[in-house]
């Protein structure tokens, strides 16, 4: 049971290039979510899942795409890479609204220069 | 605007001593609060949580208070080890998109020292 795993570890990005983040669970959860953590800061939600299908926008979205078309795999897109997303992401899941505990990855360090 | 302060950005305590962490929220719709904890280089694993409906809850070694009229939490750790070391993140679920997500703070550094 591998849990939440996340590629690649580290990335730097040259600005206006694109990208995909790889967020993989085996835990059958039914929601997901991507956080990004910027220096000193806590964690702010990009994008969240609540299934198969189904993604909604968190607090900062703005230039970032994501699907779900699998329970297990919920990948990231950066189009137009920008320095304001060198940040730390890191990607989470939970089996159901009510329960506890999101697992997350190790989180991708990304650099935009 | 935040909805969940952590005014604390770091906390030094002695091995054995007590660690009191703590967390402020402006929303009163938020029903349940979470201690996540981070080490470097790795993703925030969860602590202990509490339900609205309480005002403590024990796990062991630590203990969280929510005191629901001063919407203030605290998390205490007794004894602190060294191996608690970490950052500690403050989050709580509310009603914006339907209690599916968290809200978290800006985390506070403990470091115990031996």
């Amino acid at each position: 049971n591998a849990g939440v795993t996340q590629t690649p570890k580290f990335r730097i990005l040259k600005i206006g290039q694109s990208m995909t983040l790889q967020c993989t669970q085996d835990m059958n959860h039914n929601y997901m979510y991507w956080y990004r953590q910027d220096p000193g800061m806590g964690l702010k939600l990009i994008y969240y899942s609540v299934g198969a299908g189904i993604t909604d926008k968190g607090e900062v979205p703005n230039g970032y795409n994501v699907s779900r078309s699998t329970t297990e795999d919920f990948p990231l897109r950066l189009e137009l890479a920008a320095p304001s997303q060198t940040s730390v992401y890191f990607c989470a899941s939970q089996l159901a609204r009510n329960t506890d505990t999101q697992y997350f990855g190790p989180g991708t360090r990304l650099t935009v220069l | 605007d935040q909805q969940v302060k952590q005014n604390s950005p770091s906390l030094s305590v002695q091995e054995g001593r007590i660690s009191i962490l703590n967390c402020d929220y402006t929303n009163s719709m938020f029903d349940y609060f979470l201690w996540y904890k981070k080490y470097p280089a790795e993703g925030p694993t969860f602590l202990i949580s509490i339900s609205s409906i309480k005002d403590k809850n024990e796990d062991g070694r630590f203990t969280v208070f929510l005191n629901k009229s001063a919407k203030h939490l605290s998390l205490h750790i007794v004894p602190s080890q060294p191996g608690d070391s970490a950052v500690y993140f403050c989050a709580a679920r509310g009603p914006d998109s339907g209690y599916s997500t968290l809200t978290f703070g800006k985390g506070t550094m403990l470091l115990v020292s031996p």
